[in-house]
């Protein structure tokens, strides 16, 4: 059983296309962070939130996290190819230093 | 700055083998960690060290999967011996200092497969 379930699994669409993917625990994390994979790179970060209905910006995406920090979604606005990638969420626990990773959403943005 | 590095970066062998893999973390980075990502899955911590001290390793096969970070600096992972399951690429990461937030910076991987 995964500590955080992403969804979706896998997402195709096309370029200039809005789109949000989530990722979902039944566990409170003191914090969680985003991440992008590229293939054959390792997982790079993209945010990290902190405070429960925390809402970030980093250009076209948007963070927030869930006000009982359970649960944090991403969503980009007018996807481009350079999109492209896993992108990935973690978090510790409560009190805890152990990170822990969900599975993943693919995301391809077709020109 | 330099960021992690790792290798190899590609290592074939057969089942019942053994192997090693190398991470030099970036300069100053007390935490070091050493995860296993299966194709289509997300990042599974195996080991997590704090200068030359394990903080977890729960989920490390310790029957046939070992790490050390002597010096509190490199670490190196080792499988022995490996069995077809075991194909995976293997990521290192390290960061500034153990904390929940803070930011993990990953090398490149080494992709293993196993015959």
């Amino acid at each position: 059983t995964q500590l955080l379930e992403q969804s979706p699994q896998f997402l195709s669409i096309q370029e200039g296309e809005n789109l949000t993917v989530y990722c979902n625990s039944s566990s409170v994390f003191s914090s969680l962070q985003w991440y992008r994979q590229e293939p054959g790179e390792g997982p790079v970060l993209l945010v990290t939130v902190v405070t429960g209905g925390e809402v970030k910006k980093l250009k076209r995406l948007t963070f927030q996290f869930g006000d009982a920090r359970k649960d944090s979604s991403l969503h980009i606005t007018a996807a481009q190819p350079g999109d492209t990638g896993l992108y990935l969420c973690a978090g510790a626990l409560g009190g805890s230093y152990i990170p822990t990773f969900g599975r993943g959403t693919s995301l391809i943005v077709h020109p | 700055e330099a960021g992690v590095a790792q290798s190899p970066r590609y290592k074939i062998i057969e089942k019942r083998q053994s192997v090693a893999f190398w991470c030099n973390p970036i300069s100053g980075h007390a935490t070091l960690y050493w995860y296993q990502q299966i194709l289509g899955q997300g990042p599974k911590l195996l080991i997590q060290f704090q200068n030359n001290g394990v903080v977890d390793d729960s989920q490390l096969p310790k029957d046939r999967f070992s790490a050390e970070r002597l010096k509190g600096v490199d670490s190196t992972l080792k499988i022995q011996p490996a069995k077809l399951e075991d194909s995976a690429v293997y990521l290192c990461a390290s960061s500034l200092r153990l904390a929940n937030y803070n930011e993990q910076f990953f090398g490149p991987g080494t992709r293993l497969t196993v015959l």
